[in-house]
């Protein structure tokens, strides 16, 4: 099973919105609606910012949000801030044989 | 708290072999699936193995098959990962994580222990 695709960097000004796009194919991100979002700072653990394409876990900001069209999942985040900066990363289901794929992450830098 | 914590990683040859271990508290361990999920240097995550509630399933990635084994005591709030046979390509930083079902997210990860395989 390979790795989601994903940008390997998508940069913006603060405030800005950006979008990170994660390509899977028919048998993971197009056949389940279990895709989830991690966020991951340098040195630390990733954290979960969105789950099952679009929801957003309790004290996760709103300006975090998420998307699926086909085999391909998406990652907005709005009013771009500092502290946005971070390597994220998308995972879907892959069916019970496979299970979890991760995708290859995106780092973000914010200008 | 809800926490997961990892330990007994370190330096091993070759073709060795570690004990992982993660312990968990603020939450009913014996409710959940659990995972295994990998970093190597400067790389990205990778999911390795998980283990439903009473133990029954295990899977594993292919890469590990055969040489890794996944293990849980719900008495003692601990999951395990027996890796043996171990090689380069196994150095990483390696995560617990929760979740309640297979292809559920994962919601709460422990802070790594780093696994490092060389001569």
């Amino acid at each position: 099973q390979s790795a989601l695709t994903q940008p390997a960097s998508v940069s913006g000004s603060p405030g800005q919105s950006i979008t990170i796009s994660c390509t899977g194919t028919s048998s993971d991100v197009g056949s389940y609606n279990l895709v989830s979002w991690y966020q991951q700072h340098p040195g630390k653990a990733p954290k979960l910012m969105i789950y099952e394409v679009s929801k957003r876990p309790s004290g996760v900001s709103n300006r975090f949000s998420g998307s699926k069209s086909g085999n391909t999942a998406s990652l907005t985040i709005s009013g771009l801030q500092a502290e946005d900066e971070a390597d994220y990363y998308c995972c879907s289901y892959a069916g019970s044989s496979t299970f979890d794929v991760f995708g290859t992450g995106t780092k973000v830098t914010v200008l | 708290e809800v926490q997961l914590v990892e330990s007994g990683g370190g330096l091993v040859q070759p073709g060795g072999s570690l004990r992982l271990s993660c312990a968990a508290s603020g939450f009913t361990f014996s409710s959940y699936w659990m995972s295994w999920v990998r970093q190597a240097p400067g790389k990205g995550l990778e999911w390795v193995a998980n283990i439903k509630q009473d133990g029954s399933e295990k899977y594993y990635v292919d890469s590990v098959k055969g040489r890794f084994t996944i293990s849980r005591d719900n008495a003692k709030n601990s999951l395990y990962l027996q890796m043996n046979s171990l090689r380069a390509e196994d150095t990483a930083v390696y995560y617990c994580a929760r979740q309640e079902y297979p292809g559920d997210a994962f919601d709460i990860w422990g802070q790594g222990t780093m696994v490092t395989v060389s001569s």
